[in-house]
């Protein structure tokens, strides 16, 4: 089945910075890709996700790359805010198949 | 539209009791999947229905079952309860159409075994 390994597993940034958080996948079938943000007490939402048929999307200040050939994926955040804060997961998915989601990546963003 | 509705939304149960949790779909979304959530672990996941049959399981003891109503909505069921147990328990729903599509969660419900 697909492993999705997800680091690092906390970053702390300055508010204003950048954050990159990193995935990695092991079935070459996956070709769906959604980073959900999970706040503190709440449940996991989606934030933007890619196909595999795309190398990269933005949102904002949000963008995601993809690299089949690597098969790793990232999330890209720019000019950090503090509401940024939360845990980020990133997910593998294929056909019919219930997505697997990495460990997660706790961002604190310091004011 | 209404979002997926888990209920209980707070459980405390003894060790070696059993628990039932709830799970009610967004209305036309046939996919439901449950998770446990777990301070360090991230999301393991522990089966997914469709049509009222298990898709996918994951590795996770017998102790844990799950069935799903033609309505969509879903239960879940945990016998003989253990300490490891105790963790946030979050069911999402999808389309489930051909190729993986967004999950939309649930709040969860938090299951504390004592």
């Amino acid at each position: 089945g697909e492993n999705v390994e997800q680091h690092p597993s906390t970053l702390s940034v300055q508010e204003g910075d950048s954050a990159v958080i990193k995935c990695t996948y092991s079935d070459s079938a996956s070709n769906y890709f959604p980073w959900y943000k999970q706040e503190l007490g709440k449940r996991p939402q989606l934030i933007i996700d890619i196909r595999s048929n795309v190398g990269e999307k933005k949102d904002q200040r949000i963008a995601v790359t993809l690299n089949k050939t690597a098969k790793h994926f990232s999330l890209h955040i720019t000019e950090t805010q503090p509401e940024d804060s939360a845990v980020y997961f990133c997910a593998g998915g294929a056909g019919r198949r219930a997505l697997t989601f990495g460990s997660g990546t706790r961002l604190q963003v310091q004011p | 539209k209404a979002g997926v509705t888990q209920t209980p939304r707070y459980l405390i149960k003894t060790r070696g009791q059993q628990v039932t949790l709830s799970c009610s779909p967004i209305s036309g979304h046939r996919s439901v999947s449950w998770y446990q959530q777990t301070p360090g672990q991230g999301l393991q996941f522990l089966f997914e229905y469709f049509s009222e049959t298990q898709r996918n399981k994951g590795n996770f003891p017998g102790r844990f079952s799950g069935r799903q109503f033609s309505n969509s909505r879903s239960e879940m069921n945990v016998s003989t309860l253990e300490l490891g147990d105790s963790a946030l328990y979050l069911c999402a729903s999808s389309l489930a159409g051909v190729g993986a599509t967004e999950a939309f969660f649930g709040q969860g419900t938090r299951l504390t075994v004592v």
